[in-house]
Parts: C-alpha cells; structure tokens; sequence
C-alpha cells in the first residue's frame, strides 16, 4: 500500500513560475527522497532528506520536511518546459528493515512554454 | 551515486511465456530492490533481491511468479513467469549507496504482454 499521498496529482504553469508540490505520509521515517520520471522512463534521483533535517537545496529545488505534520514539500523556481514530468517522494519507514521505499501516488507537472 | 543499466529496455510478448529482466550496477552494493510501476500508477516495491540467499517477498508477490536471482553484489535478474496482460508495467531494479542512504533506479524495463 502506499504510504503517502501527494497533491496535487498535477500542475499546470506557465514557464518562468514557480510550481510546489506536496507529500504527506503515514508513519515515521528515516529519510525521504523524491524522483523526477519523465514520460515513463527511469526516476531520476533529485533530493533525500533525512529525518532529522528541515530543509534541502539543490540548484532550483527546494526540500521541505516537517516530521510533526508528517509532510514534505518539493518546490522548483523558475520552472522550464524541460521540467515536464512526474514528480514522486518515497519514504523509508523507521521501523522497517533494509531501506524499502514506499512511493506517493506522484505529482504529473506539465510547464507551458 | 551508481551507473545501473537494465537489459531488455523493452520487450513485447506473448501471454503464458515467460522473461527475465537482468540488472547491473558498476559498483558493488549490498542492497538490490525489484520495483514494479503499472501504468498510470505509482511505483510498487516486489522484493529485495538478497545477495546468496533467496529474495524477501513483499505482500501480494509471490517466487513462483517473480524468480529473483543475486548472485554476487553488481547483477540481478528478475523473470516475470507465465506472463498475463496484467503483467505489462515498468520494471525497475534500484540500489543503496553512499552514507546517506539515497536509493538509485535503473532505466527500467517495459514490457507488454499481449
């Protein structure tokens, strides 16, 4: 099943804007990533945020995450039309053994050129 | 982070046969994962594929179906048996690396039984 939700399931924008999305979860966890896949394809690798940290930076990406809400967001600024794609978080359960992931149903992004 | 390459890319077959998927990393790692994504949907986690042991199911796959085979810490094969239409999704291999944990995804492989 999985563990979170996120929301919302897509975004329209114009390029140039900015675009938020947003994951919530279910239990506690180690650590959440989240995964750029672009029309079916393999997930790219964006951001992990561990437990214990409240926000990420990388280039234009911005990683929040508040364990008291059990929520994360992902924030892209100055979005380009190369930005078009499904954006997914995965957690990694405390509790759980070996580093599974369950993934959020995805957010479908399409940036508008 | 891990190069990891996934052969076939994609595959087209017929119903009741059955097709392995193999994975290889370019470095050793100790955590493998098979991953199925049916269309539209999410990702699913199938099993953790054990490096000289048999792999760790998750709810609702099964051996018998999903042969999964480790044997050394850079390959992985994952066959996918007596295929049905509902067997056609994307199946990713993923891998652990680095001292924080960040999880990374093989190209993925399509299939689509027919």
């Amino acid at each position: 099943s999985q563990q979170g939700e996120e929301d919302p399931q897509a975004l329209s924008i114009q390029e140039g804007e900015n675009a938020t999305m947003n994951c919530s979860y279910k239990t506690s966890i180690n650590n959440l990533q989240w995964y750029r896949q672009n029309s079916g394809r393999g997930l790219v690798h964006l951001i992990l945020i561990r437990s214990n940290e409240r926000e990420k930076h990388s280039g234009r990406l911005r990683v929040t995450l508040d364990t008291s809400k059990k929520s994360s967001s992902l924030l892209i600024t100055a979005s380009r039309a190369a930005d078009t794609a499904s954006y997914f978080c995965a957690t990694d359960a405390a509790r759980a053994a070996g580093n599974k992931l369950t993934f959020g149903g995805g957010t479908r992004v399409l940036v508008k050129p | 982070s891990a190069v990891i390459s996934q052969k076939p890319s994609r595959d087209i077959c017929q119903r009741g046969t059955s097709l392995t998927i193999q994975c290889q990393v370019d470095s050793q790692v100790t955590m493998m994962f098979w991953y199925r994504q049916q269309p539209g949907q999410s990702l699913t986690l199938i099993a953790t594929a054990n490096q000289g042991s048999e792999a760790t199911y998750e709810s609702g796959f099964v051996i018998d179906k999903f042969p999964i085979s480790r044997p050394n810490l850079t390959f992985s094969t994952l066959t996918v048996s007596n295929m049905s239409p509902e067997d056609s999704s994307i199946y990713l291999c993923s891998v652990v690396v680095g001292p924080r944990y960040e999880q990374f995804f093989g190209p993925g492989t399509r299939l689509t039984v027919l």
